[in-house]
Order: C-alpha cells, then structure tokens, then sequence
C-alpha cells in the first residue's frame, strides 16, 4: 500500500513565527487530505488538495503531485494552533459501480505553539 | 461537524467481552468508516462501508465485525475484546464527489 511519511515529526514555535510541515508519499494518488487533531482529540478536516494550491485564512497547502509530495504553511502562528497535523492519502476504486477513497494517514506532526 | 455522533464516548470493559461502538450520522452520507488512534500508529482504517449492508475490510480489520443495516448508523463490534484493542476508534464520514472526510468526536476503549 501506500507510504506515507511526514516531517518533522515535532515542531515548537512562538507565537507569531511561520512554520511549514511537509508530507512526502510513495504512489500516485487520487485524494489528499490534511487534518489538525486538537489537544482535545477532535480531527478538524483543514483541506481536500490532491493537487494545486489552496489558502483558508492563516493556513495555505500545497501539493506537487507529480513529485509526490504536499506542504502546509501556517503563518502567523497561534497558541490555538497547537495539536497534531495529519496528512492522509488515498487512491481511488470502484464498488458497485461508485468510486470513493480510503484514506492512509501519516503519523503526524505533533505542533506546539508557546505564547 | 457533519453531524456525527459516536456513542459510547467512553468505555472500559474486561478481556473476553464482547463490545459494540456506534456511529450515527444525521446527513445520509452513503460512505462511512472505522479507525483506531494509536501512539505511534497514526490513524488506521479498519473497516468501510459503501451503503446499507455494503462493508468491506481495511488494513486492521482482525478481530473486528461492522454492520450497517440503516443509512444513518454504522456500528463495529469487537467479539471477544482483548487488550490489544485498547485504542481511541474514530468513525467518519465522506461527503461530496471529493471524498472529503469528517470524523466523530471518537470513543476511548480500555480493555482491562
């Protein structure tokens, strides 16, 4: 299956400071998503970018399918930005005539943001 | 949130019992799934459903049983527990033609 592999794996900024995450994966995909779990445990969907570049405020992701690989940026950082950053990946197939993904998540990287 | 619930939130239960976690969506979602959190792991899918009665396994589906018998509820059974199941199981959810997904807020399983 599919190799997921993310770095760094921890990362501890101030407040303030712009930090990148990178996600490198072994196969061709179809789908890539990149997720934040906050300290209280719940995954927040923060992207949907098998390809090209995307911004939601603070945060920009981009991927380079060809090379196999996705960043996140996030400027500006904030203590709420703390937590684990997920990227995941799939292909897709078919059942019963419909397509849909299942998703191979990397380990992490684990974010700390100090006031 | 996409309106998933995951129940129970919290559970601890003995080696050798059966378990069953529950997952109940409010927008008619046809995909759903099972992972389990570990340290170390990351996220791991352990079984999919594509509609009503369609599952199928994922990459750690031993010692694990799904059924979907409405739209709105996907439940995983753990048979016989053992304490290697000890984990944080998320289920969620795919929304539109992109395969977005949404996860519940998670149930905490300690096998004693």
């Amino acid at each position: 299956g599919i190799q997921v592999e993310q770095s760094p794996p921890d990362l501890i900024l101030q407040e303030g400071a712009n930090s990148t995450l990178r996600c490198n994966f072994s196969d061709s995909v179809n789908n890539l998503q990149w997720f934040h779990q906050n300290p209280w445990g719940q995954l927040i969907n923060l992207f949907y970018i098998p390809s090209g570049t995307k911004q939601n405020g603070r945060l920009s992701a981009t991927t380079v399918a060809t090379e196999r690989y996705s960043l996140l940026y996030i400027s500006s950082s904030q203590t709420t930005d703390s937590g684990v950053y997920f990227c995941a990946v799939s292909g897709t197939f078919n059942a019963g005539g419909t397509s849909y993904g299942k998703l191979t998540f990397g380990q992490g990287t684990i974010l700390t943001v100090h006031p | 949130d996409a309106g998933i619930t995951q129940s129970p939130r919290h559970k601890v239960t003995e080696t050798g019992t059966p378990v069953t976690l529950r997952c109940h969506q409010t927008e008619n979602h046809r995909y759903m799934y099972w992972y389990r959190q570990d340290p170390g792991h990351g996220l791991r899918l352990i079984h999919y459903s594509y509609g009503v009665k369609d599952t199928d396994k994922g990459e750690v589906s031993d010692g694990y049983s799904v059924s979907r018998s409405k739209t709105e509820d996907f439940l995983l059974t753990l048979e016989s527990a053992t304490s290697s199941q000890t984990s944080v199981y998320f289920c969620a959810i795919s929304a539109g033609s992109t395969d977005t997904q949404y996860f519940g807020p998670g149930t905490r399983l300690t096998v004693l």
